[in-house]
């Protein structure tokens, strides 16, 4: 169990630009979640996979938002046009979709724009 | 449609006190109530959960929760605390029907004093 990786770790970038981040699970788990953090606030659901498919995204997940899974394995989220209020802890997360599973977190990926 | 109240942002406590960190939810179905802590620039790290069963469930490093059904609370306790319980902790919930995305509350930062 090498736990649920996420790259980058931290990402400046201006505004206007398109940032993608990674997500790699824990490889057994079938189910990958998608969180942003903002400063001082709790972890907020963005979206969830279960293997290859997209079950429910958040209204928080605006156009600009794309989250793909491609072959159930690894996630990216893209940001595209990004603004200001992006600016948040991106956290991924995965468990096992049988029963009830604990969710395992990543460190998250920090995005700042400038 | 699930909701957590942390209604405390900030806890400061002397080194060896005792400790609780309060949590009400509102839900309308059933939940399984979580506590997480996160330690600066990390992730989220599962502390205790309570799925079922006995209504007091404890953490391996000394921390303990109740659930209380009547009073929608799930508070945390700690008898005695280290300079290294120093972190942020998220209460959280979600909806019994299986593995659904994790509803946070906002936060309550913990700092232990010397």
């Amino acid at each position: 169990d090498t736990g649920v990786s996420q790259n980058p770790r931290h990402k400046i970038t201006k505004r206007g630009q398109n940032v993608t981040f990674r997500c790699d699970p824990i490889s057994e788990h079938n189910r990958l979640y998608w969180y942003r953090q903002t400063l001082g606030q709790g972890p907020e659901f963005l979206t969830y996979f279960q293997n290859e498919a997209q079950l429910e995204k958040s209204r928080l997940l605006s156009d600009r938002f794309s989250a793909e899974r491609p072959k159930g394995s690894f996630s990216t989220l893209e940001i595209q046009r990004t603004e200001q209020g992006d600016s948040a802890m991106y956290l991924c997360a995965s468990s096992l979709a049988t029963g009830y599973q604990p969710q395992h977190f990543g460190d998250g990926t920090r995005l700042s724009i400038l | 449609a699930q909701s957590v109240t942390q209604l405390d942002s900030q806890v400061p406590v002397f080194e060896e006190a005792p400790v609780e960190l309060r949590c009400n939810y509102s839900s309308s179905v059933s939940v399984y109530l979580f506590w997480y802590v996160q330690y600066p620039n990390q992730g989220l790290q599962l502390l205790l959960k309570y799925l079922s069963g006995s209504t007091l469930v404890e953490s391996i490093n000394g921390f303990e929760a109740e659930f209380n059904k009547s009073q929608t609370s799930f508070h945390l306790r700690k008898p005695s605390v280290h300079i290294s319980d120093t972190a942020e902790y998220f209460c959280a919930v979600s909806a019994t029907s299986g593995n659904t995305p994790l509803v946070f509350g906002k936060g309550t930062r913990l700092s232990v004093i010397a």
